[in-house]
């Protein structure tokens, strides 16, 4: 099974930062990731598709990039409404979840 | 508009059997390359994938726990249903039903709002 790495586990930074999620495959998976928000008692929202493709709806203050193994998701100017958990996904082979990033606003 | 919704149980005892059904509206599991998913989230855990069924009956399963899901459908009734055997304590978590529209996204684009199933005798 692919596995996936997400760090920091936690970061906080303040509102107009911009803010880097990493996520890390165990073995390549093209450009088969994707990049969700959750927030306290809620499912998770979509926020890109296939590492870079941005999700309708969504502020593009998000974006993500990479391939292969190693990805990001950038926020290019963090807001409040964005304290929240993401967490990257690979569909390459099956789906695999990472572990998470929770984000707190300072 | 599309939505999905989860439905069964609160609480099972363990060694049971957990039925979940997914009701869902605003398109069709007959539609090439349509799928819906079951991911569940134990609390204050990470997300974990279940079982995904496909517009042509595929059916995947999670390598872990393969041997206790069953996924099928009813497409005239819009419903995709899981089971899960041999309930355990730490199968207690917020079970979702999830789309996948197609190859060109592949993510889970719409969620349902997740039920909450406690295993407990």
């Amino acid at each position: 099974d692919i596995q996936m790495t997400q760090s920091p586990s936690t970061l906080s930074a303040s509102v107009g930062d911009r803010v880097t999620i990493t996520c890390r495959a165990s073995q390549s998976i093209s450009s088969w990731l994707a990049w969700y928000q959750q927030k306290p008692g809620k499912a998770p929202k979509l926020l890109i598709y296939k590492a870079s493709s941005l999700e309708s709806g969504v502020p593009s203050r998000f974006s993500g990039s990479g391939s292969g193994t190693e990805f990001t998701l950038t926020i290019s100017s963090l807001q409040p409404d964005d304290s929240a958990t993401y967490y990257c996904q690979q569909y390459d082979s099956q789906w695999t979840f990472g572990q998470g990033t929770k984000v707190e606003i300072k | 508009q599309v939505t999905l919704r989860e439905s069964g149980p609160a609480l099972v005892k363990p060694t049971q059997t957990l039925t979940l059904t997914c009701t869902f509206s605003g398109f069709s599991l007959n539609t090439s390359e349509m799928c819906v998913s079951w991911v569940r989230q134990p609390p204050g855990k990470a997300l974990e994938w279940l079982a995904l069924i496909d517009w042509d009956d595929d059916k995947y399963y999670s390598t872990s726990l393969k041997t206790r899901l069953t996924i099928s459908k009813d497409t005239s009734k819009n419903q995709v249903v899981l089971t899960m055997t041999n309930m355990d304590p730490v199968d207690t978590a917020t079970y979702y039903c999830v789309r996948i529209p197609g190859h060109d996204v592949g993510a889970f684009d719409i969620w349902g709002q997740g039920t909450m199933v406690t295993v407990s005798s």
